[in-house]
């Protein structure tokens, strides 16, 4: 079953800096990909989703990912950091092919400092 | 506005006791999810339901029923079998429950048992 990673379950930046949380996924053949946002006692708001055969993914809120196949990896980007960007972020992948569930991974916390 | 509801946001009951969380969507959404969230550990997919009258146990369905009679409403019990039901609870739909067609979440219910 397909799986989802990712590194560092708390990331700090200061307010203009750039933001980097990472996600790497388990399958051989590429699946669905997509980054979600949480902010306190609230749902999951979509941020993005992967297209197959793109490489940067652009999605709202200034945010992109860039998919690499060689890597396995879905790395999540904003190249200046808002305080407003605080917040809880998911990667989640789905199979292709069939219909299935979609899997999330276990969440990074990003602070946003002055 | 189309949207996802969930109600109530807070609920509390006591050990013992079974427990029914409501999901109505007007999306005229097919696929339709509830996912369990926990500190640390992301979102764990308890059942889902690709179409009326159908449903799938997910990775944690024990001490957990749903039913699915309506396209626009997919409700959980949690039953007294369920070891540990204190979590933030989130429910979602999607278009259908394959390809890349992403999942739109509600606003979660937080269910304290004690």
């Amino acid at each position: 079953a397909q799986s989802v990673t990712q590194l560092g379950s708390h990331v700090s930046v200061s307010e203009g800096a750039l933001v980097l949380l990472r996600c790497n996924y388990s399958s051989s053949v590429p699946p669905y990909l997509f980054w979600y946002v949480q902010y306190p006692n609230q749902g999951l708001q979509l941020l993005l989703k992967y297209t197959t055969g793109a490489t940067l993914v652009k999605g709202i809120n200034g945010f992109e990912a860039e998919f690499k196949k060689s890597e396995t990896s879905f790395h999540l980007t904003k190249p200046s950091a808002h305080m407003s960007d605080a917040a809880e972020y998911f990667c989640a992948v789905r199979d292709t092919g069939t219909a299935s569930k979609l899997t999330f991974g276990t969440g990074t916390r990003l602070q946003v400092t002055l | 506005d189309g949207g996802i509801t969930q109600s109530p946001k807070y609920l509390f009951r006591k050990e013992g006791q079974n427990v029914t969380l409501s999901c109505e969507q007007n999306l005229n959404h097919d696929a339709m999810y509830w996912y369990r969230q926990d500190p640390g550990q992301g979102l764990r997919l308890i059942y889902y339901s690709q179409i009326v009258n159908d449903f799938q146990k997910g990775d944690i369905a024990e001490g957990y029923s749903v039913s699915r009679e309506k396209k626009e409403s997919f409700p959980l019990t949690v039953t007294s079998a369920q070891k540990n039901p204190t979590a933030f609870y989130l429910c979602a739909s999607s278009r259908e429950g394959r390809t890349n067609s992403p999942l739109h979440f509600g606003n979660g219910t937080r269910l304290t048992v004690t």
